[in-house]
């Protein structure tokens, strides 16, 4: 049972234009959600959070965008870059079952900025 | 700064062998956690540790698989006797304790491991 969906196995977007990447998930105790970004034959590194007491997270030029009620969030990078492609995972976590350390990841989008 | 460190980056073995993966993580970093990426169900958390003990093994998929962090700088995962489907590129990730601020945990590499 997927509890974080990553609908989109993949995007196209234009250097200079808005990417969303979208994720849902089903599980209501959520109450921590992270992006992390992949670059082929690396790790995961981490980009962006946001606390469910928050709808709005921003950094540069990324931000997401947490709607509890709709149990989605969404990932915005403006304007994308050629250097933005990769894969994105999102991720949850609960403090009532370990917090940061039980992380449920999505199956990831990868993201594709074309020139 | 050396991040996370994994070894082998690349396995290939044949069906029934035993497989060992090597982790080093972050020096000082309390917490060492094990993951396996599939395309089909994407990063699963396999086992944590803290302080190197296991505190959650849950995400093990069965008893061919086995974790052992002996020392607060060395990992392994073992996979005896490995099965195809157990291929899947597995990553190491460690993280410091205590609240960060933003529960980052930082990832090796991974091993892409490919059984016959």
């Amino acid at each position: 049972d997927q509890q974080v969906k990553q609908n989109s196995p993949s995007l196209s977007v234009q250097e200079g234009r808005i990417s969303i990447l979208n994720c849902d998930y089903t599980n209501s105790m959520f109450d921590y959600f992270l992006w992390y970004k992949k670059y082929p034959a690396e790790g995961p590194t981490f980009l962006i959070s946001i606390s469910s007491i928050k709808d709005k997270n921003e950094d540069g030029r990324f931000t997401v965008f947490l709607n509890k009620s709709a149990k989605h969030l969404s990932l915005h990078i403006v304007p994308s870059q050629p250097g933005d492609s990769a894969v994105y995972f999102c991720a949850a976590s609960s403090i009532l079952t370990g917090g940061g350390n039980k992380l449920t990841f999505g199956t990831g989008t990868q993201l594709k900025v074309e020139l | 700064d050396a991040g996370v460190i994994q070894s082998p980056r690349h396995e290939v073995t044949e069906m029934g062998q035993e497989v060992t993966l090597r982790c080093k993580p972050i020096s000082g970093h309390d917490y060492l956690f094990w993951y396996r990426q599939t395309m089909m169900r994407g990063l699963e958390l396999l086992i944590y540790f803290n302080n190197n003990v296991p505190i959650d093994d849950s995400g093990m998929p069965e008893d061919r698989f086995s974790a052992k962090m002996p020392n607060a700088s060395f990992s392994t995962l073992k996979i005896q006797p490995s099965e195809p489907r157990d291929s899947a590129v597995y990553f190491c990730a460690s993280r410091p304790g205590g609240f960060s601020g933003t529960d980052t945990q930082y990832f090796g590499p991974g091993t892409r491991l490919t059984v016959l």
